[in-house]
């Protein structure tokens, strides 16, 4: 059965850091996500991606954050100077329309030190 | 508006027994209802989902039933198993983009 895949599992990095978290979505979904989740809280939206481009982002996607898909095959999230408090779970997603069932992968658990 | 409230947090049920899940949300723009299964550690599971034009759908054990009107939505479990212990999330979302709009989550215990 096709999965959202995502690496690294686990990525730990210096407060100022940059850090790129990689997603390989289902090989026929047009719409990626990313969402992320505090540990202990509810997953919350971070952006929505469709034909190259952002369809919609949240509040916490700031200017720290950007999207890119660089291939057909990778969704990537990359946060230009980390925070500690960017430590989190972070879950990529996709759907093939944007209707569809959406569906989440392992999630990457990013440590910010 | 965008907020999804879900209750109980917490939720022990005996072996066989049945769990209950409610949610409720005030944007009437949402048109799609999921529930995802989490175990510690991992990503949402798609459970089952529903739309607004039925009011209840099965899928083995899961049931959603659906109240338009009332906007809530609840996630039943039927026969409940030591297997079936996790989180779940109930979520909403619409068609525009498709975010997801997730409830606070209900950690479920079902006791052997």
């Amino acid at each position: 059965e096709p999965e959202v895949t995502q690496t690294p599992s686990h990525q730990v990095t210096q407060m100022g850091q940059e850090v790129i978290l990689r997603c390989v979505p289902i090989s026929n979904h047009l719409y990626f996500y990313w969402y992320r989740q505090i540990l202990g809280q509810k997953v919350e939206f971070l952006v929505s991606f469709y034909n190259n481009e952002i369809s919609e982002k949240s509040e916490i996607f700031d200017d720290q954050f950007s999207v890119e898909r660089p291939d057909g095959s990778n969704f990537t999230l990359k946060i230009r100077s980390t925070k500690l408090e960017d430590s989190a779970m972070y879950f990529c997603a996709s759907r093939f329309t944007a209707a569809g069932e959406q569906y989440f992968g392992p999630g990457t658990r990013l440590t910010v030190t | 508006q965008q907020q999804v409230k879900q209750s109980p947090q917490s939720l022990i049920v005996q072996k066989g027994g049945i769990s209950i899940i409610n949610c409720a949300y005030e944007n009437t723009a949402f048109d799609y209802f999921p529930w995802y299964q989490q175990f510690p550690g991992k990503g949402p599971a798609l459970l089952i989902a529903i739309r607004p034009d039925v009011s209840e759908k099965k899928e083995g054990r899961f049931t959603i039933s659906f109240n338009k009107s009332a906007k809530q939505f609840s996630l039943h479990i039927m026969d409940s198993q030591p297997g079936d212990s996790a989180t779940y999330f109930c979520a909403a979302g619409s068609g525009n983009t498709g975010k997801l709009i997730f409830g606070q989550g209900t950690t479920l215990q079902v006791k052997p």
